[in-house]
């Protein structure tokens, strides 16, 4: 089945400053990533998504790029903000091929330091 | 739009005892609806998919007997822990997912602790 390895697991930054998380993907017949912000004691919300035809996608402060070659994919928050303030995730799916089932990442937990 | 809900967002109970959990997909229709389970710091666990009308999919390792999954609706989709033990307590999250839709969209989450 897909693995999904997400680096680091931890990061923090000063505000202002540009973040980036990464994650590694192991099937290459994945096709949809995307990318959800957990706040403590709630429920994942999806922030931005690229599905495998496309190679980066940008929404305000946040873009997503995707290496298909390279089976990995990555997330930039630019410009962040204290309420950038949480845990990340990456998920990779195969679509309906798995009952579109979401294999995830281990977690970023990132911290911006006022 | 696509608002999950779910119901309780905390719940305590007694060993032994059952608890019920709604997932409720409030502004669109969920063809199909996942249950998780995390624990405190870690990624989101799949535990059973569920498409309307039919059995839940479990994932192995999740006993079907213990998590009682019930997709009775094209929004509603209920989790029931039975004979509930300490060791279930957990964060239960449900997601759903439109018809041809690759997105999940996530419940706010429901705290169980059983004493």
């Amino acid at each position: 089945g897909e693995n999904v390895e997400q680096h680091p697991s931890t990061l923090s930054v000063q505000e202002g400053d540009s973040a980036v998380i990464k994650c590694t993907y192991s099937d290459s017949a994945s096709n949809y990533f995307p990318w959800y912000k957990q706040e403590l004691g709630k429920g994942p919300q999806l922030i931005i998504d690229i599905r495998s035809n496309v190679g980066e996608k940008k929404d305000q402060r946040i873009a997503v790029t995707l290496n298909k070659t390279a089976k990995h994919f990555s997330l930039h928050i630019t410009e962040t903000q204290p309420e950038d303030s949480a845990v990340y995730f990456c998920a990779a799916s195969l679509g309906v091929n798995t009952g579109n089932q979401f294999y995830f990442g281990t977690g970023t937990s990132l911290t911006v330091i006022p | 739009g696509a608002v999950v809900s779910q119901h309780p967002s905390r719940v305590i109970c007694k060993s032994g005892t059952s608890v019920k959990i709604e997932c409720r997909s409030l502004d669109f229709q969920a063809t199909t609806m996942f249950w998780y389970r995390q624990f405190p710091k870690q990624s989101l666990m799949l535990m059973a998919t569920s498409n309307e009308g039919s059995k839940a999919t479990y994932e192995q390792g999740v006993e079907k007997d213990k998590f009682l999954i019930n997709h009775a609706s094209l929004t509603l989709s209920t989790l029931t822990v039975t004979s509930a033990h300490p060791e279930d307590s957990s964060f239960y999250i449900c997601s759903a997912r439109r018809d041809r839709g690759l997105e999940q969209y996530f419940g706010p989450g429901t705290r169980l602790t059983v004493t």
